[in-house]
């Protein structure tokens, strides 16, 4: 199974800051077959990046993903209020299980 | 526009039988995958499984492969989640979501049903 650690576990920015979240798989993803998804309090996942860096229908262009093999990053320029959130990373490029990374909280 | 629908929160006794569903609506059901996710309290997320609706194929996780069930029906639109011996470590909101293809990110997820297990 592949493993997924995201770093830092917390980040305390303010709007109009930039963040920047890791992802590290501990084996390599076949075909850049990652996601990032945005989790706001009480609410359902959404998803944000496919493919590592292609941005999902309707997400603004203030996010923006890359990496490859086992380092992902999600960038987030300019922190509008309701980016304050928790973003996970997501990988399905091997055999499932399809794990997720732990988590990192983008908070004020 | 392409909703999943899932039922409502739930409460149960150990060693209770449930299924919760996820019904899909403006697309064609038979031809995404469904997979569910797990969210135990103040958790993250863990992939719990996931089934082709098309012909009921399924994979899961080590993690729950053994203690739930997962199954589809074409004529309804509906996935749904099984387990047919509840625990309190059961306990958690669980998803669905929409996956374009086998190998693909999770496009579209319902709200959530929240599944209670105390005596």
């Amino acid at each position: 199974e592949v493993v997924l650690t995201q770093s830092p576990a917390t980040l305390s920015l303010s709007p109009g800051d930039r963040a920047t979240l890791s992802c590290r798989a501990s084996e390599s993803i076949t075909g850049k077959y990652l996601a990032w998804y945005q989790q706001s309090p009480g609410q359902a996942p959404r998803l944000l990046i496919y493919a590592a860096s292609n941005r999902a229908t309707g997400i603004p262009d203030r996010f923006s993903g890359s990496g490859s093999g086992t380092a992902f990053t999600l960038t987030i320029t300019r922190l509008e209020p309701e980016d304050f959130a928790v973003y996970y990373c997501q990988q399905y490029g091997s055999s499932p299980p399809w794990t997720f990374g732990q988590g990192t909280k983008v908070e004020i | 526009e392409v909703q999943l629908v899932q039922s409502g929160a739930e409460v149960k006794k150990p060693g209770d039988s449930l299924r919760i569903s996820c019904k899909g609506s403006g697309y064609t059901f038979s031809t995404y995958w469904i997979a569910w996710v797990r969210q135990l309290p103040g958790q993250g997320l863990e992939w719990m499984g996931v089934i082709y609706p098309g012909d009921s194929d399924t994979s899961y996780s080590p993690s729950f492969k053994g203690h739930v069930t997962l199954s589809a029906d074409e004529s309804t639109s509906t996935a749904y989640l099984q387990w047919t011996s509840l625990k309190a470590s059961d306990s958690a909101m669980y998803y669905c979501a929409r996956l374009p293809g086998f190998h693909y990110h999770m496009d579209v997820w319902g709200k959530g049903t929240t599944v209670t297990v105390s005596s």
